[in-house]
């Protein structure tokens, strides 16, 4: 079965600083992986995705995320995180059924 | 281009009563998929229908249940509502049906349970 993992449910850093969201997953096939920000009161917007090819993959609002297959890993990065980037992020890997596992949520704070 | 729509952004309901929520897709899209954001429980699937048909459940009781019409837009329904059904009901979409389509999220109907 394929599961995600998020370490570390809150993640405080200061603006500008480098942003590093944890995520490993466990999967059997090859994983489809994805990465989604919540904003408050709002849906689930898709930050980037990484399917096949380039393992460094980069999404919207200079986020990117590096596919690791001999450390189950795809950590979530940014260079200098801003004011705005502060929501939640979850990972996820999709499965043959259709639907997406997702990890338990990573809360991002930026302090001015 | 117009992202997934859903209706109503918030609803309160009773317990036994039952809801309706509805979900448009992204235009060209042709799955649609239902996820419950609870608290304390994350993100769980509810549902997946493709091209008219239900493809895949989650670990739901039958009182969850949807259909998707010949446009593609989706209801799902909640019978006999429970305390716990209290949470965000999350529609999403993708081209396809592959498993690397990215599914694109509505911003989710709020139902609250008294």
């Amino acid at each position: 079965a394929q599961s995600v993992t998020q370490l570390g449910s809150h993640v405080s850093v200061s603006e500008g600083a480098l942003v590093l969201l944890r995520c490993n997953y466990s999967s059997s096939v090859p994983p489809y992986l994805f990465w989604y920000v919540q904003y408050p009161n709002q849906g689930l917007q898709l930050l980037l995705k990484y399917t096949t090819g380039a393992t460094l993959v980069k999404g919207i609002n200079g986020f990117e995320a590096e596919f690791k297959k001999s450390e189950t890993s795809f950590h979530l990065t940014k260079p200098s995180a801003h004011m705005s980037d502060a929501a939640e992020y979850f990972c996820a890997v999709s499965d043959q059924g259709g639907k997406l596992i997702f990890g338990q949520g990573t809360e991002l704070s930026v302090k001015p | 281009e117009a992202g997934v729509t859903q209706s109503p952004t918030h609803l309160i309901k009773t317990r036994g009563q039952q809801v309706t929520l509805r979900c448009s897709p992204i235009s060209g899209h042709t799955s649609v998929y239902w996820y419950q954001q609870a608290l304390g429980l994350g993100l769980q699937f509810l549902l997946w229908y493709d091209e008219g048909e239900e493809r895949n459940r989650g670990n739901f009781p039958p009182r969850f249940s949807g259909r998707q019409f010949p446009n593609y837009s989706s209801e799902l329904n909640v019978n006999a509502l429970e305390l716990e059904d209290s949470a965000l009901y999350l529609c999403a979409s993708s081209l396809g049906q592959g498993a690397n389509q990215p599914q694109h999220f509505g911003d989710g109907t709020r139902l609250s349970i008294l």
